[in-house]
């Protein structure tokens, strides 16, 4: 299985809302990310998971809280988020002791926020 | 921050065409790589090429790498309309210095239209 999964596709929410966005792969990868990205932009990092614990966070509001409950699936818990932060979320996974760390991404899910 | 630019930035060619772009850089990397994004889609993995490595080939894409130019190419050759998609290059450097992590930072994309 050579797949990340991620769900939702969609996801469209109020300002006041709480939902999670969970990403799934069962490569064995070790290292795992979340990624923001908006429209005609690259990527951009948010969060890097190395065995279940969080090594990079990179500047990002508090408004998203991030959970690796085990090797194989990562969350992104979303709370009082803005207009602003609509945009496709992009999970990745990849050999943690590559030292070239090729990801593996999943389709994304593609948040609205009104 | 973005390391890498690419351009063009839109490249429209006819099928069986070829197409090139170009990404540049600023800092020491480990590798390069190449990633393909279809419209609003996920980001699939081309091709790697290593900091000590000049040029790659798989099937119809040639990556070429010079670290002096700090920059890269990406050809596709008698592309296809399937071939449509944004581009990306990235490169993987180290995050942190006690640990030495690496993470991908990706330039700014160059979107590929091929007519049939």
């Amino acid at each position: 299985d050579t797949e990340v999964t991620q769900t939702p596709k969609h996801l469209v929410m109020g300002m006041t809302n709480k939902k999670s966005l969970k990403c799934e792969q069962h490569m064995g990868h070790r290292a795992m990310y979340w990624y923001k990205q908006k429209a005609k932009k690259p990527p951009e990092l948010m969060f890097v998971y190395s065995y279940e614990k969080l090594s990079i966070n990179e500047s990002v509001p508090s408004r998203f809280s991030p959970e690796c409950p085990n090797s194989s699936l990562l969350n992104l818990h979303l709370h009082a988020l803005q207009p602003e932060d609509s945009a496709l979320y992009l999970c990745a996974s990849s050999q943690e002791r590559s030292s070239y760390n090729e990801q593996f991404f999943g389709p994304g899910t593609r948040l609205t926020v009104l | 921050s973005q390391q890498g630019e690419e351009d063009p930035q839109a490249l429209s060619i006819q099928e069986g065409e070829n197409a090139t772009m170009n990404c540049s850089y600023k800092t020491s990397i480990n590798n390069l790589q190449w990633y393909r994004q279809n419209s609003g889609r996920g980001l699939v993995h081309l091709i790697l090429i290593r900091s000590n490595e000049r040029e790659k080939h798989s099937g119809r894409l040639r990556v070429t790498l010079d670290t002096s130019k700090k920059s890269s190419s990406l050809l596709i050759t008698a592309s296809r309309a399937a071939d449509t998609a944004s581009y990306f290059c990235a490169t993987g450097q180290p995050l942190t210095v006690d640990t030495g992590r690496r993470a991908l930072t990706f330039g700014s994309g160059t979107r590929l239209q091929v007519q049939p």
